[in-house]
């Protein structure tokens, strides 16, 4: 029963690197997320794929693209990393149309130096 | 804009001391609240979704309500396990369709042994 599976857990990045965020799920979800989560704010979402095959901005997209591999895989690239990307990232998938809950990764913690 | 706003920022109960924490929210047209659980490290996990006022769910020591204008969960006779910031969320209305869901801060709540 993986669920949701993130990679890498940890990363530190040099301002101007790039790096890419990994998110699997096993539960044949069509709705995918990305969510940052940073101390004293919610969760704000980065970018959502629907269904295989789309991909839409969220609330914080700027500095970040996304790429929806296949129904299973999406993921996050940051092309040229800023100190104020450091953050927590969470990858979550969704049940079905009306149905909200969604089910989290465990994170990747992100420091921008 | 969609707004939630959750108190307090962190509470502190001895074990068997009952309490309530607080969702209060904006929304034009709301078409579910979601109260989520996150312990240190890990990803949220869905515990309740709340679709109309006067509606109530129960989970073992948790019970979630909701008014027009906020949410409480509230926690009887709590244990330490019950340790963890718990996570409120807004889903409204929008030209028919569902808006993304808008997250609360959270509430840190520790219980102590």
């Amino acid at each position: 029963n993986a669920g949701v599976t993130q990679t890498p857990k940890f990363q530190v990045l040099k301002t101007g690197q790039s790096m890419t965020l990994q998110c699997a799920q096993d539960m044949n979800h069509n709705s995918m997320y990305w969510y940052r989560q940073d101390p004293g704010m919610g969760l704000r979402l980065i970018y959502y794929s629907a269904s295989e095959g789309t991909t839409d901005k969220g609330e914080v997209p700027n500095g970040y693209n996304v790429s929806r591999l296949n129904k299973r895989e999406f993921s996050l690239r940051l092309e040229s990393a800023a100190p104020s990307q450091t953050s927590v990232y969470f990858c979550a998938s969704r049940e079905g149309q009306g149905i909200e809950k969604l089910f989290f990764g465990s994170g990747t913690q992100l420091s921008v130096l | 804009e969609d707004q939630v706003t959750q108190s307090p920022e962190a509470l502190r109960l001895q074990e068997g001391e009952s309490s309530s924490l607080n969702c209060s929210y904006t929304v034009s047209g709301l078409r579910g609240l979601f109260w989520y659980r996150q312990d240190p490290g890990k990803g949220p996990e869905f515990l309740f979704t709340l679709y109309s006022a006067g509606e109530e769910k129960e989970k073992e020591r948790l019970k979630a309500t909701l008014t027009k204008k906020e949410s409480f969960l509230h926690i009887t006779a709590p244990k330490p396990e019950d340790s963890a910031t718990y996570l409120c969320a807004v889903q409204a209305w929008t030209s028919g369709s569902a808006r993304q869901l808008t997250f609360g801060s959270g509430t840190q709540l520790t219980v102590l042994p």
